[in-house]
C-alpha cells in the first residue's frame, strides 16, 4: 500500500510570496492533518480535514489555510510568507472515523523563506 | 491546559546500554497515546499506540508502557541504527499533542 506523499519536497520562497503544498493520503484514509515542525517549537498542529471539511484547527494565523478535495487529497496554502514560516511541513493521514486512530506521516515539505 | 513533556531532551548511550525515555502528560479525555520515531529530514514513523493504563507493546528492542500520567519507551541493548528522535503524542478528544521529543544517539 502506498504511503502518504507530499509535493514538493523542497521549496524556496521570498518574503511576501505565497505557497501551496500538496498531500495525498493513504488510500482509504479520509482524514488529513497538517503540522509545522521547527527546531524550537517541535511539531505544531495546523488543521485537520475530514470529508472536505475542516474539523479541527490549531493556533495559527489566518495566513495559513487549507482545503480537501473529494478524493481526500489536501492542499495547504500560506500567504504573505514571513521568515518565521521556514519549517518542515508535515501531512498525516488516518481513517478519521474515531478517536485514537494512528496517523501516518508523509516525508514532509521543507520550506525556506528568504 | 493539555501538556506533554518528554525527558531527557537528549540521550547518548553506548551500544548495548539499555535505558528509558519518559513522556509525562496532562490531557483531558485521553483517547490514546502514540510513539513515533523520526530520522533527520524525514516524517515521523509510527511505532506504537497505547490505549489504557497498564498496557504494554513491544517491537524489536523497544517496549512502550502507559500509566495514567506517564508513558515510557524502554530500549533494550540498543544498536546505532536506533539513533533517532522519539516523539510521544497523547490524543485528547479533538487533537493530538506532540512532545518535543528525545534525541537518542547510540554510540558504536
Amino acid at each position: 500500500k502506498a504511503g502518504v506523499t507530499q509535493t514538493p519536497r523542497y521549496l524556496i520562497k521570498t518574503r511576501g510570496q505565497q505557497v501551496t503544498l500538496s498531500c495525498s493520503p493513504i488510500s482509504g484514509h479520509r482524514s488529513v492533518s497538517w503540522y509545522q515542525q521547527t527546531p524550537g517549537q517541535g511539531l505544531q498542529f495546523l488543521f485537520e480535514y475530514f470529508s472536505e471539511t475542516q474539523r479541527n484547527k490549531g493556533n495559527f494565523p489566518g495566513r495559513f489555510s487549507g482545503r480537501q478535495f473529494s478524493n481526500s487529497r489536501s492542499e495547504m496554502n500560506v500567504s504573505t510568507l514571513e521568515l518565521g514560516d521556514s519549517a518542515l511541513y508535515l501531512c498525516a493521514s488516518s481513517f478519521g472515523t474515531s478517536g485514537g486512530e494512528t496517523q501516518y506521516f508523509g516525508p514532509g515539505t521543507r520550506l525556506l523563506v528568504l | 491546559e493539555d501538556q506533554v513533556t518528554q525527558s531527557p531532551e537528549a540521550l547518548r548511550l553506548q551500544e548495548g546500554e539499555s535505558s528509558s525515555l519518559n513522556c509525562s502528560y496532562t490531557v483531558s479525555g485521553l483517547r490514546g497515546l502514540f510513539w513515533y520515531r523520526q530520522d533527520p529530514g524525514k516524517g515521523p514513523e509510527f511505532l506504537f499506540t497505547l490505549y489504557s493504563a497498564g498496557e504494554e507493546k513491544e517491537k524489536e528492542r523497544l517496549k512502550a508502557t502507559l500509566t495514567k500520567k506517564e508513558s515510557f519507551l524502554h530500549i533494550t541493548a540498543p544498536k546505532p541504527e536506533d539513533s533517532a528522535t522519539y516523539l510521544c503524542a497523547p490524543q485528547a478528544y479533538d487533537k493530538i499533542i506532540f512532545g518535543k521529543g528525545t534525541r537518542l544517539h547510540i554510540l558504536p
